[in-house]
């Protein structure tokens, strides 16, 4: 168990439908980090959260949204969703910004999303 | 887009042997990780090597760093089945806001590890 926990583990829905993603990231752990993994794109960075305010923005396309809450947990919403956001989504929590820049996430176990 | 590139894409040996993949990114960077994922699961870090490291080691893993080739190994020595996994490495570029930006990963090393 690596701390960061994420629900749900297995979502199957239609097109054109909206889920949330959640997660609640490592005791301690101030940033929030979401990553979609698909076989043909590979793990792509879509958000970062940093203590409830956006971090940073990856690859997040406009029907997908994410926030932080004040006790720190994170949701991703995706809507309209389409076959292609298949696809297994990951959330990694860190400590946050350090003045070394070193930067060590911590992944939960993901949920893997099925769009039919 | 993709920041690493790991090589060989697959790699298949024999239990006991050493496994060896590569990295390659294209900016310059703080410091490059490398992670494991079993299938299926969520990605573990191994180690980090700082950009002013040449070579860093732990237990069985040996990571080197050439900046001016933008380029690192990974080696596993002594392979077990258990080290069958894919292998990542993540570069961290540091953001315009102190270093906070997402790791940017390759598309991954798939090892297998025959026993």
């Amino acid at each position: 168990d690596s701390g960061v926990t994420q629900t749900p583990k297995h979502l199957i829905t239609a097109t054109g439908q909206r889920v949330t993603l959640r997660c609640s990231p490592r005791s301690g752990d101030l940033s929030v980090y979401w990553y979609q993994q698909s076989l043909d794109q590979g793990l792509q960075f879509l958000i970062q959260y940093y203590n409830g305010e956006e971090r940073a923005k990856g690859n997040i396309l406009e029907r997908f949204s994410a926030q932080q809450f004040p006790d720190l947990h994170s949701e991703l919403n995706l809507s309209s969703l389409e076959l292609g956001d298949s696809a297994l989504y990951f959330c990694a929590s860190s400590v946050g910004v350090t003045y070394s820049g070193a930067n060590v996430l911590t992944f939960g176990a993901g949920s893997r999303l099925t769009v039919l | 887009s993709q920041q690493g590139e790991e090589d060989p894409q697959a790699l298949s040996i024999q239990e006991g042997e050493n496994a060896t993949m590569n990295c390659s990114y294209k900016t310059s960077i703080n410091n490059l990780q490398w992670y494991r994922q079993n299938s299926g699961r969520g990605l573990v870090h191994l180690i980090l090597i700082r950009s002013n490291e040449r070579e860093k080691h732990s237990g069985r893993l040996r990571v080197t760093l050439d900046t001016s080739k933008k380029s690192s190994s990974l080696l596993i020595t002594a392979s077990r089945a258990a080290d069958t996994a894919s292998y990542f490495c993540a570069t961290d570029a540091g953001g315009s806001r102190g270093g906070a930006d997402g790791l940017t990963f390759g598309k991954g090393t798939h090892l297998i590890i025959q026993p």
